[in-house]
């Protein structure tokens, strides 16, 4: 158990539709990362957040937003879903803001189905 | 554009032998490497990183080797138990924001 939490674990949805998915990262950690791994994919980075700031960001679609909130919790929000947004969305978290020495703790994912 | 790649999609050894898991970067930048196990089901877990200023890192039966002039790293493992067959992603950093970039994975499969 990494101590991440994330919710749901699975959803299936239809084209078009909004959904959003949370992350608790490990107590004392304030850095919260969202990755995306589609099929034959590797982990893609999406989107950092650090102390509720936006740290980093990767090749995260204009459809696809998120934040982190005061109590250090995190949702990605995906909308105007299309077949292909059909992935394992990863939260992963760290105490840091970058990682010099550490690395990341990775929750369980959410498989998000589009039909 | 892969900044990081792993070759080999899948491995095939015998319990007791040597595994060895390849990885290539582009990026010079990168100075920070890491490798993840992930059983399906799971989320990654972190197994073994290196510095670039370091050549070899150990960890029982865990080594990673780094190659900065070829830009090439490897994780070698020995002996392969049956309880390592997982998917492995090598992960690279230049301490970007702190994001990581992964390869594709190696899935490894070690045979009793």
């Amino acid at each position: 158990d990494s101590g991440v939490t994330q919710t749901p674990k699975h959803l299936i949805t239809a084209t078009g539709q909004r959904v959003t998915l949370r992350c608790s990262p490990r107590s004392g950690d304030l850095s919260v990362y969202w990755y995306q791994q589609s099929l034959d994919q590797g982990l893609q980075f999406l989107i950092q957040y650090y102390n509720g700031e936006e740290r980093a960001k990767g090749n995260i679609l204009e459809r696809f937003s998120a934040q982190q909130f005061p109590d250090l919790h995190s949702e990605l929000n995906l909308s105007s879903l299309e077949l292909g947004d059909s992935a394992l969305y990863f939260c992963a978290s760290s105490a840091a803001p970058g990682l010099i020495a550490g690395e990341l703790f990775f929750g369980e994912g959410s498989r998000l189905t589009v039909l | 554009d892969q900044q990081v790649k792993q070759n080999s999609p899948s491995l095939s050894v015998q319990e007791g032998r040597i595994s060895i898991l390849n990885c290539d970067y582009t990026n010079s930048m990168f100075d920070y490497f890491l490798w993840y196990k992930k059983y399906p089901a799971e989320g990654p877990t972190f197994l073994i990183s290196i510095s670039s200023i370091k050549d070899k890192n150990e960890d029982g039966r865990f080594t990673v080797f780094l190659n900065k002039s070829a830009k090439h790293l490897s994780l070698h493992i020995v002996p392969s138990q049956p309880g390592d067959s997982a998917v492995y992603f090598c992960a690279a950093t230049g301490n970007q924001g702190g994001k990581l970039i992964f390869g594709q994975g190696t899935e490894l499969s070690v045979k009793p």
